[in-house]
């Protein structure tokens, strides 16, 4: 199994550029989320999705955009990038049911830098 | 989710245990406390959690005092690749998502 993965592993665009940050698990689980990492910050969820065809906003959602067209796999989407959205971007995915099945797996990061 | 305060940072010997508190006076009875922690430039990695029970694992052990107010996660021997940010975070079964604070940077001292 190779778990989480996350494709590119860093980026540099231009401010308006647009661009996908794909995240795909190779574990069948029904829920994976995208969160951002600023400098010295913790995680802030972005978007998350409890299964295919669905998505939901979290704490940061603005400027970003999702989609869950196949379980393996979950899209962000940056339409028109900000300097504000230079960040370490981390996608997860967990299995829900028992609190025994609710640990979320997380990816190695896509180091985004927008000039 | 139930709100959770850490220390901002501490410091622990190599070779000692290291004693992560964490207060979570607002936790539900249904809410379980879970323990991640990220090293350097890492996605953040499952540690351990726990409902009312102590719990320990090949990784730490978690004590939850009796009135489930607060916590305390314990790395028996700490090393310098325990040095990280950990992660206190309240969640049921019936939440969707996880939302991270800020943790504790743990500076292990060789």
């Amino acid at each position: 199994n190779a778990g989480v993965t996350q494709t590119p592993k860093f980026r540099v665009l231009k401010t308006g550029q647009s661009m996908t940050l794909l995240c795909a698990q190779d574990m069948n689980h029904e829920y994976m989320y995208w969160y951002r990492q600023d400098p010295g910050m913790g995680l802030r969820l972005i978007h998350y999705s409890v299964g295919e065809g669905t998505t939901a906003k979290g704490e940061v959602p603005d400027g970003y955009n999702v989609s869950r067209l196949k379980k393996q796999n979950f899209l962000l989407g940056l339409e028109s990038a900000a300097p504000s959205q230079t960040s370490v971007y981390f996608c997860a995915s967990r299995a829900p049911g028992l609190a025994t099945e609710e640990t979320q797996y997380f990816g190695p990061g896509t180091r985004l830098l927008v000039l | 989710d139930a709100k959770t305060t850490q220390p901002p940072s501490m410091d622990c010997a190599e070779g000692r245990a290291a004693n992560l508190p964490c207060n979570h006076s607002t936790i539900s009875g249904n809410e379980y406390v879970y323990w991640y922690r990220q090293i350097h430039s890492q996605g953040p990695q499952y540690i351990i959690h726990g409902l009312k029970n102590n719990e320990t694992n090949e990784m730490a052990s978690l004590i939850i005092t009796e009135d489930r107010k607060s916590s305390t996660l314990i790395l028996p021997h700490a090393t310098l690749r325990d040095t990280a940010v950990y992660y206190c975070i309240g969640k049921t079964n019936r939440d969707d998502k996880i939302i991270f604070g800020k943790g504790t940077r743990l500076h292990i001292l060789p």
